[in-house]
C-alpha cells in the first residue's frame, strides 16, 4: 500500500447521510485519483486531481465531491445524492497525472449503507 | 470504444502449478499496459508495465507478455503458492489527456493445497 492511507476501514452511512472518505500520501506526489470497485466490475474514476487546488470529474462524478487543499490530502464525500453508494471506495497517487505514470493504491475505504 | 477483456473470470489451480491469464484490449492509441495484483480486501499493487516496444517483462515468478499487434497480454505464474490467490488486474493506458487508464474486471485466482 506503500505511504497511502485510507481511512476508515469500514463506514456505515445512513439514509440522507453525506460521509467522508479520507486518503493520505507521503510520496509527494501530485497526482491524486478515486476509484470506486464493485462485484465483477472494473475499476471506475469518480475524481482525479493533478495538482492542488485543481480536480476534474472522472466518468462516474455525480454524487460525490472533493477537494484538494493540500498535496497530502485529497478527501472524498459521498453525498445523499449518490444513491447506490455500497462499494469498495480506493484512493491513489502517481507523481504525475497521465498514462505512463503508475498509481500506488490505498488499502481501500468498505462503504455500507445502513 | 476503449475496452479491456480478461480471461477467464475465475481459476482455480493447485498449488506447485503453473497456469496462464489472458489479457485483450481495444485500446487506441496505445501507451502501455500494467497488471496489478489485489488481494480480497486490499488495494492493488503493480506486478508489471509493458510498453509497445516491450514484449516481455518478469517480476520474480510472474512474467507477463505483450503482443501490441494482436492487442493481447498474458500473465505467467510459475510455481504457484498460496499467497498467489487475489484478482489479477489488466490495465491498459491510452495516449491521451487525463488519466487514460482502462482497467479490466479482472481474473479471480485461486491456489488449492
Amino acid at each position: 500500500d506503500g505511504g497511502i492511507t485510507q481511512s476508515p476501514k469500514y463506514l456505515f452511512r445512513k439514509e440522507g447521510q453525506n460521509v467522508t472518505l479520507s486518503c493520505e500520501q507521503n510520496l509527494n506526489h501530485d497526482a491524486m485519483y478515486w476509484y470506486r470497485q464493485d462485484p465483477g466490475q472494473g475499476l471506475r474514476l469518480i475524481y482525479y486531481s493533478q495538482i492542488v487546488n485543481d480536480f476534474q470529474k472522472g466518468d462516474i462524478a455525480e454524487g460525490y465531491s472533493v477537494s484538494r487543499e493540500k498535496k497530502e490530502s485529497f478527501p472524498l464525500t459521498v453525498t445523499s445524492a449518490q444513491k447506490n453508494p455500497t462499494a469498495f471506495y480506493l484512493c491513489a497517487s502517481s507523481k504525475l497525472a497521465g498514462g505512463k505514470e503508475t498509481q500506488y493504491f490505498g488499502p481501500g475505504t468498505r462503504l455500507l449503507v445502513l | 470504444k476503449n475496452q479491456v477483456e480478461q480471461s477467464p473470470q475465475s481459476l482455480i489451480i493447485l498449488e506447485g502449478k503453473n497456469c496462464t491469464l489472458q489479457c485483450n484490449y481495444t485500446v487506441s492509441p496505445f501507451s502501455n499496459l500494467r497488471w496489478y495484483k489485489q488481494d480480497t480486501g486490499r488495494g492493488p499493487v503493480s506486478l508489471t508495465i509493458m510498453t509497445f516496444s516491450e514484449n516481455t517483462k518478469s517480476n520474480g515468478r510472474y512474467t507477463a507478455t505483450l503482443d501490441a499487434d494482436t492487442k493481447q497480454s498474458s500473465l505467467h505464474i510459475t510455481a504457484s503458492q498460496l499467497s498467489d490467490s487475489a484478482s489479477y488486474i489488466c490495465v491498459v493506458s491510452a495516449q491521451q489527456a487525463g488519466t487514460a487508464l482502462i482497467f479490466g474486471k479482472g481474473t479471480t485466482l485461486s491456489v488449492s493445497s
